[in-house]
Formats: structure tokens, C-alpha cells, sequence
């Protein structure tokens, strides 16, 4: 149990377009999601934690009004990259939470923006 | 703001040697989590320790958390290539339901 699913995999996309990465969880309800960045060689990063049907809660420095997060249902939780720049090319990595247990992590989604 | 440090950033073993990473945190913490990523691939859950001193172990892999709960460290035994990996720590606060993760050790084993 406990499977975490996101998509796209991977995606190509041009300087100035969005791009919506959904997560979902599969086989459980999550209280509570977070969105994770991956840049090559380094850690993960918390953006933002998400519950469902209240406004994401954003880490310092990031744009709340760049990356957009709707949880709209406890099985699914979007982010999406607004007017996307070579620079928020990344690994994008969500984790969804039970109550009372540990975070399970997504496959995540590798983003380039060309 | 919460800091996870962990050292060493890289390490090299031969097959068969012993390695192990520390994690430490500027924060005490309720619990820690320890985590494997492949290259390439996502973070893959390997155990939680919540209480202060606790030791566990799953085959060849050794998990402590520290009595002061700010630090944690990971001892695998007898290094296979398997274990080639990012090994990350990540703690999380009381009250709080979000994770911070250490900086990583990149672990290579040469065969």
C-alpha cells in the first residue's frame, strides 16, 4: 500500500508557458501534501505544504504566485509552474501523508524548460 | 531556519568496506527519517526514529538517533554495490508536519 503517483514523468516545455504536475495517491487518503524541488546534485527542498481544501502554506522564497498549488480532494494535489523560465528547470517531487505516519514519496517529475 | 547538515557530502568505498553518514540538525527534532535515492530516481523511505537514543537495525544497515534528538547517524556494514546511492536524513519538528531533508551523502562503491 501507500503508492504515490505523479505526472507527467518528465516534460519539455517552452520559456513563458505553464506546466501542470499532478500527484496522487493511490490506494489512501492524504491529510497533507508536500511539493518538493530537486536541483541536480543537491537535496530536496520543501516548496510548499498543501491540505486539503485550504491554501497552500509556501516556504520562504518561494513565489506563491509562481508555482500554484491546488489540493482539491485528499487523493490529489496539483502544482503548477507559471510562466516557466530556464531557471525552474528541475526535478519535482511530491510526497502525500497519512495522519500518524511517514511521508510517501511520488517518482517525481523532471521539468525542462527550454 | 532549520538546518539538517549531514557529512561527509561523498564517499568512497571499496566493496566490502564500512561507511557511515552523520546527519545533525540545528533544531532538536521529534523524529528522523532516513532516506535512499538512486540516481535518477526518487527518494525511497528506509526507517523512522522517534526516540531519544533509539537504535535500529535492518540487515547490514545500523540507524541511531542521538539522545539530545538532534542528530542521527546511518552505519552500513560491509558495503555492496547495491548501496550506491544518496543516502538523506530528514527531520521533522514537534508540532510540525513538515519534513527537512540533510544535504545528502553520495555514497559509490567500487567493486
Amino acid at each position: 500500500g501507500a503508492v504515490v503517483s505523479q505526472h507527467p514523468s518528465w516534460v519539455i516545455c517552452k520559456s513563458g508557458t505553464s506546466v501542470k504536475i499532478e500527484c496522487r495517491s493511490l490506494d489512501f487518503q492524504a491529510t497533507t501534501m508536500f511539493w518538493y524541488r530537486q536541483f541536480p546534485k543537491q537535496s530536496l527542498m520543501l516548496m510548499a505544504t498543501s491540505n486539503e481544501g485550504s491554501k497552500a502554506t509556501y516556504e520562504q522564497g518561494v513565489e506563491k504566485d509562481k508555482f500554484l498549488i491546488n489540493h482539491a480532494s485528499l487523493t490529489l494535489s496539483t502544482l503548477t509552474v507559471t510562466s516557466a523560465h530556464p531557471e525552474d528547470s528541475s526535478f519535482y517531487i511530491c510526497s502525500a501523508k497519512k495522519q500518524g505516519y511517514e511521508q510517501y514519496f511520488g517518482p517525481g517529475t523532471r521539468l525542462t524548460v527550454t | 531556519g532549520q538546518q539538517v547538515m549531514q557529512i561527509p557530502q561523498y564517499q568512497h568505498v571499496q566493496e566490502g568496506e564500512d561507511f557511515t553518514t552523520y546527519c545533525n540538525s540545528s533544531t532538536t527534532l521529534s523524529n528522523i527519517q532516513w532516506y535512499k535515492q538512486r540516481p535518477g530516481g526518487h527518494p525511497v523511505f528506509l526507517i523512522q526514529l522517534v526516540k531519544s537514543g533509539e537504535v535500529k537495525k535492518q540487515k547490514r544497515l545500523t540507524f541511531q538517533f542521538g539522545e539530545a534528538k538532534k542528530n542521527s547517524s546511518l552505519h552500513i556494514t560491509a558495503t555492496q554495490t547495491t548501496d550506491v546511492g544518496t543516502y538523506f536524513c530528514a527531520g521533522e519538528r514537534t508540532g510540525a508536519n513538515n519534513l527537512f531533508f540533510g544535504t545528502g551523502t553520495r555514497l559509490t562503491v567500487i567493486p
